[in-house]
């Protein structure tokens, strides 16, 4: 079956950068675009960017624009999400997500929590 | 960009009961808009997209209606396993946007 698996939580420092990666399974990688959203506590969901998995084209957030990497490598079935000079703000849920183009995103990772904290 | 407001923010209701939502845009999205259900700790999971489209697998009595600037999503008999966080989330243009959510507890 369709499948997107996360890296695990991780604690940073604030001005350090995280790195979330979401593997694909049970599909052809190349055939879909990956987004990434992210949900602050208690918050509504935050778009932030997304690739074409098969051209490796990319679209990002204004607000994220300066901050956020979003690449992938076709023989790893994976796609990276990098944040860069993490603040407090950037505390969230990272979720990784299929765009399924009418469909809107039709499977989704299990999420990534990032704490940044002194 | 396109701002989404939903109401009511929260609302409890008994087993059986029928359900609204409603998801009003900032501007006219036509009939590009989906509803997830989202539980604590969980991934959303899609429930309607292009605004009246039922998801596979998801049971019939949930629906969708609405175009242009006003949406609504109804559970027609609410079950216990409903309650949940629903989100509408635009997908007209660039920025994507989703709406502040409404947590439906079920009584």
């Amino acid at each position: 079956q369709v499948q997107l698996v996360q890296s695990g939580a991780a604690v940073k420092k604030p001005g350090a950068s995280v790195r979330v990666s979401c593997k694909a399974s049970g599909y052809t990688f190349t055939n879909y675009t990956i987004q990434w959203m992210r949900q602050a506590p208690g918050q509504r969901l935050e778009w932030m960017g997304w690739i074409d998995a098969g051209s490796g084209y990319t679209k990002y957030s204004q607000k994220f624009q300066d901050r956020v990497t979003i690449t992938r490598d076709t023989s790893a079935n994976t796609v990276y999400m990098d944040l860069t000079s993490l603040r407090s703000e950037d505390t969230a849920m990272y979720y990784c997500a299929r765009w399924a183009g009418q469909r809107t995103f039709d499977t989704w990772g299990q999420g990534t929590l990032v704490t940044v904290s002194s | 960009d396109i701002q989404m407001t939903q109401s009511p923010s929260t609302l409890s209701a008994s087993v059986g009961d029928r359900v609204t939502i409603t998801c009003r845009a900032s501007q006219s999205i036509s009939t590009w808009l989906a509803w997830y259900l989202q539980k604590a700790g969980k991934a959303p999971k899609l429930l309607i997209y292009k605004a009246s489209s039922l998801e596979s697998g998801v049971p019939s009595r949930f629906s969708g209606t609405g175009s242009g600037t006003e949406f609504t999503l109804t559970i027609s008999s609410l079950q216990p396993d409903d309650s949940a966080t629903y989100y509408c989330h635009h997908y007209y243009s660039y920025p994507l946007t989703f709406g502040p959510g409404t947590k439906v507890d079920v009584k």
